[in-house]
């Protein structure tokens, strides 16, 4: 199984900041990544997909890049809903497989 | 709309059964691939099972022999049926879809929670 592993596991972080969150694939898997968002009791929301691609109504100041095992979420000026934590997910092979998570907080 | 819609979830005693159900609507199960996706309280996102739009089915390690993924075309409905339940099996199950932009899941369920105890 491919291990993704995201960094930090925790960020605090003021509205307007500009934040950055890391994945790693144990292997490669070209672009095939996503991005989700999850607020406390609620559903994974799908932010980016193929790595940097925003998926249909997700606000512009989240973006997506990287390729092959390292990739990057960026919220360019972070606002009070986006308060959440943040999972990747590679799609390159079965099983698809999640990052622990990083928990975006409040400073 | 495009929706899904879980329900079953519920108190189960370790070693019970359970059948998860998840309704479609706005789009056909048939025509995409699903998934289910679980999270035990306070943890990650576990992926555990996929259907292919052929039929064919695959699971995670952690469930494989125990949980069968299976759906009603007429219904646009899934199925889960978890069999031997244990402990670790706690959590909240999603069902998602697979759309069609870099395989993501772009379709969630809101969940229905699992509780394996005795």
């Amino acid at each position: 199984d491919i291990q993704m592993t995201q960094s930090p596991s925790s960020v605090s972080a003021s509205v307007g900041d500009r934040v950055t969150i890391t994945c790693r694939a144990s292997q490669g898997i070209s672009s095939w990544l996503a991005w989700y968002q999850q607020k406390p009791g609620k559903a994974p929301k799908l932010l980016i997909y193929a790595a940097s691609s925003l998926q249909s109504g997700v606000p512009s100041r989240f973006s997506g890049s990287g390729s092959g095992t390292d990739f990057t979420l960026t919220i360019s000026s972070l606002q009070p809903e986006d308060f959440a934590t943040y999972y990747c997910q590679q799609a390159n092979s079965l099983p698809p497989t999640f990052g622990g998570g990083t928990k975006v907080e409040i400073k | 709309e495009v929706q899904l819609v879980e329900s079953g979830g519920g108190l189960i005693q370790p070693g019970g059964s359970l059948r998860l159900s998840c309704a479609a609507s706005g789009f056909s199960v048939s025509s995409n691939y699903m998934n289910w996706v679980r999270q035990a309280p306070g943890k990650g996102l576990e992926w555990i099972s996929l259907i292919y739009s052929g039929g064919n089915t695959y699971y995670a390690d952690s469930v494989k022999g125990r949980f069968t993924f299976s759906r009603d075309n007429s219904k646009d409905t899934l199925y889960l049926q978890m069999n031997s339940l244990r402990a670790e099996d706690t959590a909240v199950y999603y069902c998602a879809r697979r759309g069609d932009g870099g395989r993501a899941m772009d379709v969630w369920g809101k969940g229905t929670t699992v509780t394996v105890s005795s």
